[in-house]
C-alpha cells in the first residue's frame, strides 16, 4: 500500500463546474496535509494546506480533512482552463526529526471550455 | 518572494560519471530537500537537512549523497551515476528546524532534468 494515494487520472471537468480531488493516507500519525498544484514541465506551487479536521477555504479552493476516514480532498469551485496541471497532495508524517513531506503521484485534471 | 536556485536546467552525463547538483535559497531556510520526480511514481524523497553539516536520508537514498556545508546551499551527488537516476530532480526548502512547526510548506527550484547514457 501506498503511503500517499490518489487516482491518477485524467479528471475532466466542463468549465465553471467543481473539481473533486481526493487522497488517502496511510500513517495515522500524519499531522499536515498539502496540495500543490504542477504544471507540464514546471515545478509544483503551493495550494494550500490544512491540519485540523473539517474544511479550509481560500479563494476558489476547499480543503477537506477527515482524519478518522484518513482522507483528505481539494474542491475547486468555478473551475477554469487555467487550473488543469497534476494536483499533488502531500502528507507531513510527523515523525520526531522528519520534517519531509511524503507526496501522492499526483491527479492530472483538464478543465473542457 | 522565495528562491531556490537550481544550477543547471538540463544535464546530459554518462554512466559512471561523479554528478552534482548544486541548490541555493535566498531565504535563510533551515531545511532543505532533495527529491527525484518520475511519471508514474510522483516525487520521491532522495535526502533532506535540516541544519548545516546535519543529513537525514529519505526513502531512495542509494545510490547518491549529499552535502550541507552552508546553510543557503545544498548539493546532491551521484558517486557514479547510472541510467536508472535519469530523472527530473527537485530541490526544495522550508522554514524552521528540527523542533518547528510541521506546517511549513516547500519552495521548490525549477529543476534539473538529469539524462544518463
Amino acid at each position: 500500500q501506498k503511503e500517499v494515494e490518489q487516482n491518477s487520472g485524467p479528471l475532466s471537468v466542463p468549465e465553471g463546474a467543481i473539481a473533486s480531488l481526493n487522497c488517502t493516507y496511510s500513517d495515522r500519525g500524519s499531522q499536515s496535509f498539502f496540495w500543490y498544484r504542477q504544471y507540464s514541465g514546471k515545478s509544483p506551487e503551493l495550494i494550500m494546506f490544512i491540519y485540523s479536521n473539517g474544511d479550509k477555504e481560500d479563494g476558489r479552493f476547499t480543503a477537506q480533512l477527515n482524519k478518522a476516514s484518513q482522507y483528505v480532498s481539494l474542491l475547486i469551485r468555478d473551475s477554469q482552463p487555467s487550473d488543469s496541471a497534476t494536483y499533488l497532495c502531500a502528507v507531513n508524517k510527523g515523525r520526531a526529526g522528519r520534517r519531509a513531506l511524503t507526496f501522492g503521484s499526483g491527479t492530472r485534471l483538464q478543465v473542457q471550455p | 518572494d522565495v528562491k531556490v536556485t537550481q544550477s543547471s536546467r538540463y544535464l546530459v552525463k554518462r554512466t559512471g560519471e561523479k554528478v552534482f547538483l548544486e541548490c541555493v535559497q535566498d531565504m535563510d531556510h533551515e531545511n532543505m530537500f532533495w527529491y527525484r520526480q518520475d511519471p508514474g511514481l510522483g516525487l520521491r524523497l532522495i535526502y533532506f537537512s535540516y541544519d548545516v553539516k546535519m543529513k537525514e536520508k529519505g526513502d531512495i537514498p542509494e545510490g547518491y549523497s549529499v552535502s550541507r556545508e552552508k546553510k543557503e546551499r545544498f548539493s546532491l551527488i551521484l558517486e557514479s551515476a547510472s541510467t536508472n537516476q535519469t530523472s527530473m530532480y527537485l530541490c526544495a526548502s522550508s522554514s524552521g528546524g528540527l523542533l518547528s512547526s510541521y506546517n511549513s510548506p516547500l519552495h521548490f527550484g525549477n529543476g534539473t532534468r538529469l539524462t544518463v547514457t
